[in-house]
């Protein structure tokens, strides 16, 4: 089946540093990946979406210069927590689009999710 | 804009029972609903996905129902086990891959 890796799975950072979360596709092309963060006892809130070669398309209230998502091939998208605050800790998950031709399109693939704590 | 709830937000039962997890949406022009397990401090594992056009979805002992009319899907979990305790998450997908997700049911099956 179709696997999506993400590293690191977990990482304490400084204040004010700036950590950059890999989502990698193990098995298939994803054209488009997406972003989510998830705080404790909450559910999964959408992010950003990428498509490979293009600029992300972000949600509604997350600040694009902050959270900085390249999409530079069909097998990885990395999100950077720029300037990183004790607010922005959080579970950070990845999902993958399978875009191969005669598989179902619609079906998205879940990494195993990266904790970041900020000190 | 489209709004999951899930219901109840915790649930606790005792081994071998049969359970019904809800889950709602108010915007019933939807691809697919798809129910999730997230154990703590991991990440998503896929259950059950169930298109549009479709009513139900069986996988073992889980059995999922769409009512797309009404917004409403349902997840049965049968003769429940303790390895069974985990949160489960629905999520309505609409335009664009989007996945709108319900805050989940934290299900506990007790020996």
């Amino acid at each position: 089946g179709a696997v999506v890796s993400q590293h690191p799975s977990w990482v304490i950072c400084k204040s004010g540093t700036s950590v950059k979360i890999e989502c990698r596709s193990l098995d298939f092309q994803a054209t488009t990946m997406f972003w989510y963060r998830q705080f404790p006892k909450q559910s999964l809130m959408l992010m950003a979406t990428s498509n490979e070669g293009s600029k992300a398309t972000y949600e509604q209230g997350v600040e694009k210069d902050k959270f900085l998502i390249n999409h530079a091939s069909l097998t990885l998208s990395t999100l950077t927590v720029t300037s990183a605050h004790p607010e922005d800790s959080s579970f950070y998950i990845c999902s993958a689009r399978d875009g191969g031709r005669g598989t179902r399109t619609d079906t998205q693939y879940f990494g195993p999710g990266t904790r970041l704590t900020v000190l | 804009k489209q709004e999951v709830t899930q219901i109840p937000a915790a649930l606790s039962v005792p081994e071998g029972e049969n359970l019904v997890l809800n889950c709602s949406f108010t915007d019933s022009a939807i691809y697919n609903l798809q129910w999730f397990r997230q154990d703590p401090g991991k990440g998503l594992t896929s259950l059950l996905l169930i298109q549009s056009s479709q009513r139900e979805q069986t996988s073992g002992r889980l059995n999922a129902s769409l009512d797309k009319s009404s917004g409403r899907s349902t997840l049965y979990i049968a003769a429940s086990q303790p390895g069974d305790s985990a949160t489960y998450l629905c999520a309505a997908q609409t335009s664009g891959s989007r996945l709108t997700f319900g805050e989940g049911t934290q299900l506990t099956v007790n020996p």
